[in-house]
């Protein structure tokens, strides 16, 4: 069965320390890789597309990668902003008709 | 633009009563679907339609109705309401399911009692 499984759960950092998230997915067939982010209260808001291993994405301190079985979301120096619920979702390639699977997310904090 | 516009945000109901979730896109958006975000459970797919007249199940469909007359909008209906259906609700749509850039409503929080 399809799935994504993503870690740590929670993860707290300092402002200015960098880290990682991570997405590991079993699919049969990736046709897409996304990640959102999701601010208390509110719905998700995308942020990125990967659609093949060695891909890699940036926007201002995120970088998203890809390789065969997991993706990272990279956060450089990050600020207390970048607090938030980051979800990664994908899209199976025998799904033809737009069904994306979430993860549960990975809750950070980032304190002053 | 308005994007993706759910109502109403908060709603109570009782056991057994039905009500419809309204979601409105003003995007031109072709592909639409219903989440519930659960505590623990994440995002869960509940009905999605890929066009006017063209809807079909998701995850967890059981207990909920969909139609979409218009490209614009696409109502969830609760049958009979169960406290398991306490939940977030979200709407998103896209103009394209490959490139997986939903845009997400704000959110219809339902509690059943």
């Amino acid at each position: 069965e399809d799935q994504v499984t993503q870690s740590p759960e929670a993860l707290r950092l300092q402002e200015g320390e960098s880290s990682s998230l991570n997405c590991s997915y079993t699919v049969s067939g990736l046709r897409g890789l996304f990640w959102y982010r999701q601010d208390p209260g509110k719905g998700p808001e995308f942020l990125f597309t990967l659609y093949s291993a060695g891909e890699e994405k940036e926007k201002e301190r995120l970088k998203a990668t890809l390789t065969k079985k997991e993706s990272f979301l990279h956060i450089t120096a990050p600020k207390p902003e970048d607090s938030a619920t980051y979800l990664c979702a994908f899209l199976d390639r025998g799904s033809t008709l737009g069904r994306l699977y979430f993860g549960r997310g990975t809750q950070l904090t980032v304190w002053p | 633009n308005a994007g993706v516009t759910q109502t109403p945000k908060f709603q109570v109901l009782k056991t057994g009563q039905s009500m419809t979730l309204q979601c409105a896109q003003d995007m031109n958006h072709e592909y639409m679907s219903w989440y519930r975000q659960d505590p623990g459970m994440g995002l869960r797919l509940i009905h999605y339609s890929v066009g006017a007249g063209i809807t079909d199940q998701g995850e967890v469909p059981n207990g909920y109705n969909v139609s979409r007359s218009t490209t614009e909008d696409f109502p969830l209906r609760l049958l009979s309401a169960a406290p398991s259906q306490t939940s977030v609700y979200f709407c998103a749509s896209s103009y394209s399911f490959i490139a997986g850039n939903y845009t997400f409503g704000s959110g219809t929080r339902l509690t059943v009692v």
